[in-house]
């Protein structure tokens, strides 16, 4: 079942801070987050695994609460090197990778 | 090391036509992944190689396939086009797949499909 993100779309001045938030019906095994830009392959960014270990960005930080099936992504002093599409996928008991529908970042100078 | 490559770029088709696009993942990879990527749906999970198994599948007609070969390069097959096959279809590939949830995935450039 697809995580669903939030919000779906936002807008940024330079400098501003943004959450985006994945969740999930279903037990979660790890959350992945990707960045698209326009044009191009999702980008790997950061993935969290249940116990709380992370692995990914150094400059992008994230959460994952493995009771409430919930991960956010946290982007603080953005750039506009951080619009894109960001993505969060999520791995169950299956195995699958799936993704949710996406966040558009748009920062503006 | 060389990244994940995809092969054609793009492609237009008509319906009822059939293609097949093919992946090279990065070497040392032994899984890759395939999604279908369209404005309305996001990313969708097509299915999953491991090894020249198919170890996941996801919710897609049987008109989609795929395979893996020993040099763990893909190719996904699309029979019988529809015009909502048109979309940005993606492979991905790391090294020992989703299964082991902490594995990373490395997307390649995608091949856009048209069908007329």
């Amino acid at each position: 079942q697809q995580p669903v993100q939030s919000p779906q779309a936002v807008i940024l001045r330079e400098g501003e801070d943004a959450v985006i938030n994945c969740s999930s019906s279903k037990a979660l095994y790890s959350v992945h987050w990707y960045r698209q830009k326009h044009g191009e392959a999702p980008v790997f960014l950061m993935i969290l695994l249940k116990g709380g270990e992370q692995k990914g960005h150094e400059k992008i930080s994230a959460s994952f609460n493995e009771k409430k099936q919930q991960s956010s992504l946290y982007l603080t002093a953005s750039q506009l090197s951080y619009s894109g599409t960001y993505f969060c996928g999520t791995v169950n008991q299956g195995g699958k990778l799936i993704f949710g529908q996406g966040t558009e970042l748009s920062v503006k100078p | 090391k060389a990244g994940v490559t995809q092969t054609p770029r793009y492609l237009i088709k008509t319906r009822g036509q059939q293609v097949t696009l093919s992946c090279s993942p990065i070497s040392g990879h032994r899984s890759v992944s395939w999604y279908q990527q369209t404005p309305g749906q996001g990313l969708q999970f097509l299915f999953e190689y491991f090894s020249e198994t198919q170890r996941n599948k996801g919710n897609f007609p049987g008109r989609f396939s795929g395979r893996q070969f020993s040099n763990s390069r893909s190719e996904m097959n699309v029979s019988t086009l529809e015009l909502g096959d048109s979309a940005l279809y993606l492979c991905a590939s790391s090294l020992e797949g989703t299964r082991l949830s902490t594995d990373t995935q490395y997307f390649g450039p995608g091949t856009r499909l048209t069908v007329l």
